[in-house]
């Protein structure tokens, strides 16, 4: 089976630059999250989709990061403009569903992007 | 609020030595509870999980770790390191909403000497 796909790998911009990452899950999974890790911190959620819903955006920068998944499928996040703080690895995970009758559902985390923004 | 706390940001032991990884949580109710470790330029990958069931919980790679209620912790242990677990790994709380959010430690990089 394949796992989450993720594109790029790495990424290096200025700041003030706009910057796309994408994000293909692994198929049949329904709820598509993004994470932020900053080098030497835990991953933080970012958004969370359930199909091509947001189930969760509450620490999204929403003045400068989007995130779309329009198909309910792949998804895309973007940050425009980019600020030096950005500078993380952005991690995304699927699952089945966030949640079923059996309880929540694993999730399975891509290799991730890791943005350099000088 | 849910959090943990990851007692070491940093461990290193000898390979075929025992490894504890500590880790504290906070929760109003009893929480989900998560391993993940994190190789070089991989994905996270579960390593075990708690969920209310037994307190002593196995996983992956001969790694296990005890839900204590009293002490509010949840170490991870392995008997005999091998170097191929040289990794990050992140304890890992579930969230109290209904999105199943799960919520990160800092991290604690193990380092296994030959």
């Amino acid at each position: 089976e394949a796992g989450v796909a993720q594109s790029p790998r790495y990424k290096i911009i200025e700041k003030r630059q706009s910057v796309a990452f994408w994000c293909n899950p692994i198929s049949g999974h329904a709820t598509l999250y993004w994470y932020q890790q900053i080098l030497g911190q835990g991953p933080k959620l970012l958004i969370q989709f359930q199909n091509n819903g947001v189930v969760d955006d509450s620490q999204l920068p929403k003045d400068r990061f989007s995130a779309e998944r329009l198909k309910g499928v792949d998804s895309t996040l973007k940050i425009q403009p980019a600020k030096l703080e950005d500078s993380a690895v952005y991690l995304c995970a699927s699952s089945l569903a966030f949640r079923t009758r059996g309880g929540y559902n694993e999730q399975f985390f891509g290799p991730g992007t890791r943005l350099t923004v000088l | 609020a849910q959090s943990v706390t990851q007692l070491d940001s940093h461990v290193s032991v000898s390979e075929g030595t025992p490894v504890l990884l500590r880790c504290n949580y906070s929760s109003s109710y009893s929480p989900s509870l998560f391993w993940y470790v994190q190789h070089p330029n991989k994905g996270l990958q579960l390593l075990l999980k708690y969920t209310s069931a037994a307190t002593l919980v196995k996983g992956i790679n001969g790694f296990e770790a005890e839900f204590k209620k009293s002490e509010t912790s949840f170490h991870l242990t392995k008997p005999s390191a091998h170097m191929s677990d040289a990794a990050e790994y992140f304890c890992v709380v579930r969230g109290s909403s209904n999105t199943g959010k799960l919520i990160f430690g800092q991290g604690t990089t193990l380092q296994v000497k030959p």
